[in-house]
């Protein structure tokens, strides 16, 4: 089941801050996020395991909320850099890694100066 | 490190003709993907080995595609024959356990005319 990213596209000032959301409609052992440019390839972010961690790295930090089983990615203070699109990975069920990763469609992050 | 590597890079083609690509992952990484991803939208599990065993192939459509993992190491990813539908980009990733980070290659192209 593919989850779902919302929104589909977000254009920002340098500076601003954004969130992304990611929502399952089954139970989720881990959420990975990466990131994409164009023409690349997606370069991990992080992952997050259920139980409500929250993870960060700079200024890019995410929370999984398992109950609900969405997670949401936060983008503080946003750079140039920052731009590309976001893919939340899912893991369903009781993990492993038996499943591998179901992709979201993305989100389009555009950083404006 | 070196990273993920595939090839060949870009690869045309007519409908009904075949095609091979050819991924190198990580030294050590265990676990090798296969993604498909058309363009505008996230990538999609075609095929997980753990070592050179199949974990999970439910997304391969295996009238027409066949993957597999010699010794363990390189893997090969054949269409035959291909459908205009399977224009895409072809991405291989690895990962040191199959639960933790996803490294994925520059991928492969596929444009079928």
């Amino acid at each position: 089941q593919q989850p779902v990213q919302s929104p589909q596209a977000v254009i920002l000032r340098e500076g601003e801050d954004a969130v992304i959301n990611c929502s399952s409609s089954k139970a989720l052992y881990s959420v990975h996020w990466y990131r994409q440019k164009h023409g690349e390839a997606p370069v991990f972010l992080m992952i997050l395991l259920k139980g409500g961690e929250q993870k960060g790295h700079e200024k890019i930090s995410a929370s999984f909320n398992e109950k609900k089983q969405q997670s949401s990615l936060y983008l503080t203070a946003s750079q140039l850099s920052y731009s590309g699109t976001y893919f939340c990975g899912t893991e369903n069920g009781a993990g492993g890694g038996a499943d591998g990763l179901t992709f979201g469609k993305g989100t389009h992050l555009i950083i404006q100066p | 490190e070196a990273g993920v590597a595939q090839s060949p890079r870009y690869k045309i083609i007519e409908k009904r003709q075949s095609v091979a690509f050819w991924c190198n992952p990580i030294s050590g990484h265990a676990t090798l993907y296969w993604y498909q991803q058309i363009l505008g939208q996230g990538p999609k599990l075609l095929i997980q080995f753990q070592n050179n065993g199949v974990v999970d192939d439910s997304q391969l459509p295996k009238d027409r595609f066949s993957a597999e993992r010699l010794k363990g190491v390189d893997s090969t990813l054949k269409i035959q024959p291909a459908k205009l539908e399977d224009s895409a980009v072809y991405l291989c990733a690895s990962s040191f356990t199959n639960t933790g980070e996803l490294f994925f290659g520059e991928g492969s192209r596929l444009t079928v005319l």
